[in-house]
């Protein structure tokens, strides 16, 4: 089956900027979308069409693809930009299936 | 407000079914899909399947085909999800989820999620 692989965990300090990558073979064919999630709380949609922000969602949020990776980059993060971020695709195959990256946890130290 | 309110904490025994509601309220229901994704404790996001709300048409994930059925009732704008032949496996937290629609496009996101269901599946 298809799969996304995310990096387990990215570090960074406040202010600085975070990449998260998300690999995966159908992403040349498949628009990445990319979702937050913090402790005992549901996802939230970060990024769609691999770049675009959905209205509410800050402008430190950005995306870009590149062949099969692609990447959600936090510019200038913030202590509340910590949490779990999900990529998320669909199966390339003509299944019409949805599939999530294994996350990363975002830790602002 | 735009929302998806699902139904409370379930408790269930290996080989029973569990059925969870998704009500939705602020839009046109009939206009979005509806899918299903659980977590388990721990763990990452997990895709269950769709379903249209406007013509109630399926996809399921491929892994459990033949134990979910996915219903939508349109009088009271409310989705339900029910899986079958329970297993410890299973015990994690069921999400509903809108798809993300903008400028007349329709994508393989989701948008709108509702709270959350926990489903313990424990002898």
């Amino acid at each position: 089956s298809y799969e996304l692989t995310q990096p387990p965990s990215v570090s960074v300090s406040p202010g600085q900027t975070a990449r998260i990558t998300c690999s995966g073979d159908a992403l040349p064919k498949q628009y990445a979308y990319w979702y937050q999630q913090k402790p005992g709380q549901a996802p939230v949609l970060v990024i769609y069409k691999d770049s675009e922000r959905p209205s509410g969602i800050p402008e430190r949020f950005s995306g870009s693809s590149s062949g099969t990776t692609v990447t959600l980059t936090i510019s200038g993060v913030q202590a509340e930009d910590e949490a779990d971020y999900y990529c998320q695709s669909a199966d390339s195959s003509g299944t019409s299936h949805v599939v999530f990256g294994g996350g990363t946890k975002l830790t602002v130290l | 407000q735009v929302q998806l309110v699902q139904s409370g904490a379930e408790v269930k025994k290996p080989g029973a079914s569990v059925k969870v509601s998704c009500k939705a309220s602020g839009y046109t229901f009939t206009s979005y899909g509806i899918s299903w994704v659980r977590q388990a404790p721990g763990q990452g996001l997990e895709w269950m399947g769709w379903i249209s709300a406007y013509n109630g048409n399926t996809n399921y994930a491929q892994k459990l085909q033949g134990r979910v059925t996915m219903t939508t009732d349109t009088s009271t704008s409310t989705a339900y999800m029910e899986l079958r032949s329970l297993r410890s496996d299973d015990t994690a937290v069921y999400y509903c989820a809108r798809g993300y629609c903008t400028n007349g496009v329709c994508y393989p996101a989701f948008d709108i999620w509702g709270q959350g269901t926990m489903v313990t599946v424990s002898s």
